[in-house]
């Protein structure tokens, strides 16, 4: 089974700064991994597949960037409705696994 | 536009069964690979069984042998039979909708859940 590990576990961070978070695959998956917000009592949505490419309708200041192992998700000037839990999940081998999920909360 | 709407859940004791259901609509199902992703309360995602156009079937091990995805494509339908249910099984259950383009895969809709919750 592919471990999925994310960092930091929370993010403090204020309205219009940037955010980094972190997904580690303990195995290669390529570019099989997708990134999803999940706010308060909602269903996740998709915000990138292809650990790249932007959903349909996602705006334009969230991107994601890596290969095989490293992952990154950034947001680069954080609205009010991007205060949520964001999970990585690889797609690459069976079981289909998920991070634990990056709280970013309002500093 | 594509609707994903989860059935089922409901209060169960420890070792018996229930059935969700996941109706969808807006797009044309038989088409599509469907997941069920389960959510403990304040925990995170964890994928539970998938159910590709074809009829193939993935489970992870935490709960082979115990459930069972099925479809019905004349009625637009996905149920997840679940078994032998555990406490450890409690959680919101997630009916969601695979995408694949470009060799890479995801889950591009999902439902609002339906919440199962196991008694001992």
């Amino acid at each position: 089974e592919i471990v999925m590990t994310q960092s930091p576990a929370t993010l403090s961070v204020s309205p219009g700064e940037r955010a980094t978070l972190a997904c580690r695959a303990s195995q290669n998956v390529n570019t099989n991994l997708a990134w999803y917000q999940q706010n308060p009592g909602q269903a996740p949505r998709l915000l990138i597949y292809g650990a790249s490419t932007r959903a349909t309708a996602i705006p334009a200041r969230f991107s994601g960037s890596g290969f095989g192992t490293e992952f990154t998700l950034t947001i680069s000037s954080l609205q009010s409705e991007d205060f949520a839990v964001y999970y990585c999940q690889q797609y690459h081998n069976w079981p289909l696994t998920f991070g634990g999920g990056t709280k970013v909360e309002i500093k | 536009q594509v609707q994903l709407v989860e059935s089922g859940g409901g209060v169960v004791q420890s070792g018996r069964s229930l059935r969700l259901s996941c109706a969808a609509s807006g797009f044309t199902f038989s088409r599509y690979g469907m997941h069920w992703v389960r959510q403990a309360p304040d925990k995170g995602l964890e994928w539970v069984a998938n159910i590709w156009s074809d009829g193939n079937k993935y489970y992870p091990d935490s709960v082979t042998g115990r459930f069972t995805i099925s479809r019905d494509n004349s009625k637009n339908m996905v149920y997840l039979q679940m078994s032998s249910l555990r406490v450890e099984d409690t959680a919101l259950y997630y009916c969601a909708r695979d995408f694949c383009t470009n060799g890479v895969c995801s889950f591009d809709y999902w439902g609002q859940g339906t919440q199962v919750t196991v008694s001992s």
